[in-house]
C-alpha cells in the first residue's frame, strides 16, 4: 500500500524557537497533503489544505503566519511552527490523497509528530 | 457545522467477545464515513469506507453500517482480539471538502 512518511516523530523545543515537521509521499505522487493536529481528549482537526505550487488554504482560526506550510513537490510537504508556544503541545498528522482520485478515498497517513513546546 | 460522536469512549472487553462502536453525524449530507484505526504513537490506518449511497461494508471480522438518514453508523468487530486493541476514530467527508473526525472510541481487549 501507499506509504507516507512523516518526521520527527516526536520533538521537544524551547518556547520562541521553530519547528519543521516533514509529510513525505514515497511512491505515489501527491499534488493535495492535508495538515491536523490533536489536542489531548479531542479530535483530530484539519488545520490546512496543501496544494503543490500554490498557497495553503487555512481552516478557521489557524494562524497562518503561525504555521507556515511549504508544498514545494508533488512528494513532500512542510509544516513550520514558529515561535513555538507550549498552547501548541500538540499531535500533528499529515496525510497526502493519490494523485487523481478525489475526495478521501486513497488518502493516507503520516505516523505524526508530538510536539512538546517547553 | 458537522460534528461527529462516537460512543463510548473507551471499551474494555474481554477476548473473543463481540462487539460495537457507534458514531453519529449532525450533517447528512456526507459523501461518505469512514472508519479508521490508530495505534499510539502511529498513524491511520483505514478500516472501511462506506460511500453515502451504501448500507455497509466488511472486511473480514470487520462490518460497518452507515443510516445516512438518521446520521449514524456502528463498527462491529466479531470475535475480538487482543490485537485489535485500539483507537477506533469515525470521520465523514461532506460537502465542507475534508474528513470531520470524532474523539474516537478506545478499545482495550483483554486476553
Amino acid at each position: 500500500g501507499a506509504v507516507v512518511s512523516q518526521h520527527p516523530s516526536r520533538v521537544i523545543c524551547k518556547s520562541g524557537t521553530s519547528v519543521k515537521i516533514e509529510c513525505r509521499s514515497l511512491d505515489f505522487q501527491a499534488t493535495t497533503m492535508f495538515w491536523y493536529r490533536q489536542f489531548p481528549k479531542k479530535s483530530l482537526m484539519l488545520m490546512a489544505t496543501s496544494n503543490e505550487g500554490s498557497k495553503a488554504t487555512y481552516e478557521q482560526g489557524v494562524e497562518k503566519d503561525k504555521f507556515l506550510i511549504n508544498h514545494a513537490s508533488l512528494t513532500l510537504s512542510t509544516l513550520t511552527v514558529t515561535s513555538a508556544h507550549p498552547a501548541d503541545s500538540s499531535f500533528y498528522i499529515c496525510s497526502a490523497r493519490v494523485d487523481g482520485a478525489v475526495n478521501n478515498e486513497k488518502l493516507f497517513f503520516g505516523s505524526g509528530t508530538q510536539l512538546s513546546v517547553l | 457545522k458537522q460534528e461527529v460522536t462516537q460512543i463510548p469512549a473507551a471499551l474494555s472487553v474481554p477476548e473473543g467477545e463481540n462487539l460495537v462502536l457507534n458514531c453519529s453525524f449532525t450533517d447528512s449530507a456526507i459523501y461518505n464515513l469512514q472508519w479508521f484505526r490508530q495505534d499510539p504513537g502511529k498513524g491511520l490506518t483505514s478500516l472501511l469506507l462506506i460511500q453515502s449511497s451504501q448500507r455497509e461494508q466488511t472486511s473480514g471480522r470487520l462490518n460497518a453500517s452507515l443510516d445516512k438518514s438518521s446520521g449514524r453508523s456502528t463498527l462491529y468487530i466479531a470475535a475480538s482480539q487482543p490485537g485489535d486493541s485500539a483507537t477506533y476514530l469515525c470521520a465523514v467527508w461532506g460537502g465542507s471538502e475534508k474528513l470531520v473526525f470524532g474523539k474516537g472510541t478506545k478499545l482495550t481487549v483483554n486476553p
